[in-house]
């Protein structure tokens, strides 16, 4: 069975630096990865996904992610991180032969400091 | 346009007393997911529905139970609330299976934050 590990429970990060999330997966073929963020008492909102091809993915509100399959990693990364960003974040990995889907990490939730 | 609802926002019931939450959807997509948030946790499915086909997640309680009436609508009943039931319940709907190849995503609403006394 597949599994998301996101090591990072909790980041604080000041408004205008940079940002990346951490994301390990398990999962014994190409898995098929997301990253989805939560406001505080919302849904969640897709942010970008990988399915094949190139390993670095664009996503909305400027985020992208690296698929690195030696690392078993897809971290999430932001340049320049605006107070709006302040959120929960989750990886998630999907499998077609667990009928497609999907298993969620536990979260990191986003401080931003002025 | 709100595309996924899920009323109420907010609901409060008893130990033990029924209780039913609702989600509609006005992207008539197939598949429609119930899924349990508890405070800090990651969301964890419980059901799901691919048209009228219900699938059960192995660990999820008997107490809880799934109907969906139409295409719009799906509603998760829990039968006999307890303390550990507490927590958000988020309904999400696909096209198709969204952790697949087909390029779908999940489409969530704002979730029915379940509070037990």
């Amino acid at each position: 069975a597949q599994s998301v590990t996101q090591p990072d429970i909790h980041i604080t990060v000041s408004e205008g630096a940079s940002l990346e999330l951490r994301c390990n997966y398990s999962y014994g073929a190409t898995p098929y990865l997301f990253w989805y963020v939560q406001s505080p008492g919302q849904g969640l909102q897709l942010l970008l996904k990988y399915f094949s091809g190139d390993t670095l993915v664009q996503g909305i509100k400027g985020f992208e992610a690296e698929f690195k399959r030696s690392q078993s990693s897809f971290n999430l990364r932001k340049p320049s991180v605006h107070w709006s960003d302040a959120a929960e974040y989750f990886c998630a990995v999907g499998a077609a032969a667990a009928g497609n889907k999907l298993t969620f990490g536990g979260g990191t939730r986003v401080l931003v400091k002025p | 346009d709100a595309m996924v609802i899920q009323n109420p926002r907010y609901q409060v019931t008893q130990f033990g007393k029924p209780v039913t939450l609702s989600c509609s959807q006005t992207l008539n997509h197939n598949v429609m997911y119930w899924y349990q948030q508890k405070s800090s946790q990651a969301p964890k499915l419980l059901f799901h529905y691919y048209d009228k086909d219900f699938n059960n997640e192995a660990d999820t309680p008997d107490n809880f139970q799934s109907r969906r009436p139409n295409t719009s609508f799906c509603f998760l009943d829990i039968r006999s609330p307890g303390l550990g039931d507490a927590a958000m319940y988020l309904c999400a709907t696909s096209r198709e299976g969204a952790g697949g190849p087909s390029n779908e995503k999940l489409f969530f609403g704002s979730g029915t934050q379940l509070s037990v006394l």
